[in-house]
């Protein structure tokens, strides 16, 4: 069964204090792996899509990696305004076929 | 970058009515459209997949009945919640997607039935 876990549910930081957020999958046949930024009562908005294994991509403050199992989100030095929850998706192989969700990870950052 | 209009942002209605929730992609035509359902603290749910002049997919569980799409063209997707009930409150959000624009999604609607 396909299925995408992150980890942690939810993470708190101080201003500055970087760290990482993971999502493993088990999918058959990756086509994608999407990464969003959702904010309290908005749909989510694009960060990133990785497709290969050993893939970086960074925007800001944010860097996002990939392996044959899982992805990482890195934030480096987080600011109050990255307060939000980040999701995690895949896109299987399939032609027209919709994005799978994890549960997303809710930040807290504070001054 | 693609834009997708959601409206309305939120919607009050009483139990036992109908609501229409309107989904347009504004800069591409979006060949697929899905709807998601979005608890509190929980994940995004999909809902059903549409894809222009022909009829919905429905995932498992999702009542097509009570939940009907229409995607009467390739920038504008319908989800008409009939006969809400206060079970039915929700967050509503869609996506479009055409090759080579990704997957954009709307704002959401937020459905409180009373």
């Amino acid at each position: 069964e396909d299925q995408v876990t992150q980890s942690p549910e939810a993470l708190r930081l101080q201003e500055g204090e970087s760290s990482s957020l993971n999502c493993s999958y088990t999918v058959s046949g990756l086509r994608g792996l999407f990464w969003y930024r959702q904010d309290p009562g908005k749909g989510p908005e694009f960060l990133f899509t990785l497709y290969s294994a050993g893939e970086e991509k960074e925007k800001e403050r944010l860097k996002a990696t990939l392996t044959k199992k899982e992805s990482f989100l890195h934030i480096t030095a987080p600011k109050p305004e990255d307060s939000a929850t980040y999701l995690c998706a895949v896109l299987k192989n399939q032609a027209g076929t919709a994005l799978i969700f994890g549960k997303g990870t809710t930040l807290s950052v504070s001054s | 970058g693609a834009v997708v209009s959601q409206h309305p942002s939120w919607v009050i209605c009483k139990s036992g009515t109908s609501v229409k929730i309107e989904c347009r992609s504004l800069d591409f035509q979006a060949t697929t459209m899905f709807w998601y359902r979005q608890f509190p603290k929980q994940s995004l749910m999909l809902m059903a997949t549409s894809n222009e002049g022909s009829k919905a997919t429905y995932e498992q569980g999702v009542e097509k009945d009570k939940f009907l799409i229409n995607h009467a063209s390739l920038t504008l997707s319908t989800l008409t919640v009939t006969s809400a009930h206060p079970e039915d409150s929700s967050f509503y959000i869609c996506s479009a997607t055409r090759e080579t624009y990704g997957y954009t999604f709307g704002s959401g609607t937020r459905l409180t039935v009373v």
